[in-house]
């Protein structure tokens, strides 16, 4: 079974720059979460989708970024405009279930320049 | 004060030594605690799940919960290299998904 797979790896961009994130899913695993995680942190959620559904974006910086799924597969996360502050790694993670078993991909690493 | 406690090392042992990691939380809602895994440049990885307190051993990782004081231990026996990671403490209310992670203890295992 494939994981979680995200890109890019790694993303260099220059302040007030677009940039997006994609994430492909495990199959079958409806629940999907876009974290970040600061250096030295651990990783804070961002925003939770049920299948195509957005139930918990409380944490997610409107202003600025912005995530959608799409048939509740695939998933993108955008910022825009970037800011210096915006520099982390940006997890994407899976569940199928209520257990707390969260699958993650190897993350997309962030710097703003 | 953040709902979730955790030392951030880094803590370097001596392969064979017995690994003792620690959070503490404050919200008493929290029911479901979990320890993950992190290697350099990859995304957690869950190691250990528990509810209510007690002890949950899982080959070398014991997992001990103790609601009272409000405290969550890991321990690793007998440690190896390939243990030198970021483990990170993870909980959770009874309802859904939502975790509320630890900043993650870095272990360093050195032959």
């Amino acid at each position: 079974e494939a994981g979680v797979v995200q890109s890019p790896r790694y993303k260099i961009i220059e302040k007030k720059q677009p940039v997006a994130f994609w994430c492909n899913p495990i199959s079958g695993h409806n629940t999907l979460y876009w974290y970040r995680q600061n250096l030295g942190q651990g990783p804070e959620l961002l925003i939770r989708y049920e299948n195509e559904e957005a139930v918990d974006d409380s944490q997610l910086p409107k202003d600025r970024f912005s995530a959608e799924r799409l048939k509740g597969v695939d998933s993108t996360l955008k910022i825009q405009p970037a800011e210096l502050g915006d520099s982390a790694v940006y997890l994407c993670a899976n569940s199928r279930d209520n257990t707390g078993e969260l699958f993650f991909g190897e993350g997309s690493r962030l710097t703003v320049l | 004060q953040k709902e979730v406690e955790q030392d951030p090392g880094p803590l370097s042992v001596p392969e064979g030594a017995i690994v003792s990691l620690n959070c503490t939380y404050s919200n008493s809602a929290f029911q479901y605690f979990m320890w993950y895994r992190q290697y350099s440049r990859k995304g957690p990885e869950l190691l250990m799940y528990t509810y209510s307190s007690g002890n949950k051993e899982d080959g070398r990782f014991t997992a001990q919960v103790d609601k009272s004081s409000k405290y969550i231990s890991l321990f690793i026996r007998d440690s190896q290299p390939s243990d030198s990671a970021t483990y990170l403490c993870a909980m959770r209310t009874g309802g859904g998904n939502k975790l509320t992670f630890g900043t993650g203890t870095q272990l360093k295992v050195e032959l």
